[in-house]
């Protein structure tokens, strides 16, 4: 079966803690994206990744960080600097495309409480 | 940033009705998305309709394009049950070079047996 992976599906912080999602995808895609969403509300962009060993901040960076040291993992680290957590955190994955914005296949999702 | 605005952010209808979702942007594009949110789910793709395109149509969806008054909207005919979720249109933004989406606040849409 082919698509986009991540894990946990629940996952609690304590207050000062570090977390890492997992993203994995066996699309053979080039790029991916990491959203958070708040309850009602759209996605916002985290990172994203064009390439292996390459990534760019979005428009909510700050208190997260992002490896891609291969092509079908992106793991994203929650940080104790992110105040506000608890969200819903969505990784896309999709081809990359210069000119035309390409259709982007996303996991189920991970939720994350801080307790 | 958000490009897209979705119009209204809730809709209620009976099945069978058609539900109409709109969706604003500000800048231009090279084209424009409709997705798909169950309850606690990742998004799911509906359709894509490029900036040189009016309008599209899959099976019981039909989306239009205003490019200059920077506008889609997602029609949903014939209504089901199982057509409650989330719709959000995306756009797309050439900053830094690489594209990437843009998503709006989406509308949540119920459709009552």
């Amino acid at each position: 079966d082919g698509g986009i992976t991540q894990s946990p599906k629940y996952l609690f912080r304590k207050e000062g803690q570090n977390v890492t999602l997992s993203c994995e995808q066996n699309l053979n895609h080039d790029a991916m994206y990491w959203y958070r969403q708040d309850p009602g509300q759209g996605l916002r962009l985290i990172y994203y990744s064009q390439i292996v060993n390459d990534f760019q901040k979005g428009d909510i960076a700050e208190g997260y960080s992002v490896s891609r040291e291969k092509k079908e993992s992106f793991p994203l680290t929650v940080t104790s600097a992110q105040k506000n957590p608890t969200a819903f955190y969505l990784c896309a994955s999709s081809i990359v495309h210069r000119k035309v914005s390409p259709e982007a296949f996303f996991g189920q999702g991970t939720r994350l409480t801080v307790v | 940033s958000q490009q897209g605005e979705e119009d209204p952010q809730a809709l209620s209808i009976q099945e069978g009705e058609n539900a109409t979702m709109n969706c604003s942007y500000k800048t231009s594009i090279n084209n424009l998305q409709w997705y798909r949110q169950n309850s606690g789910r990742g998004l799911v793709h509906l359709i894509l309709i490029r900036s040189n395109e009016r309008e599209k149509h899959s099976g019981r969806l039909r989306v239009t394009l205003d490019t200059s008054k920077k506008s889609s909207s997602l029609l949903i005919t014939a209504s089901r049950a199982a057509d409650t979720a989330s719709y959000f249109c995306a756009t797309d933004s050439s900053e830094g070079g690489y594209n990437k989406l843009i998503f709006g606040a989406g509308t949540r849409l119920a459709v009552h047996p």
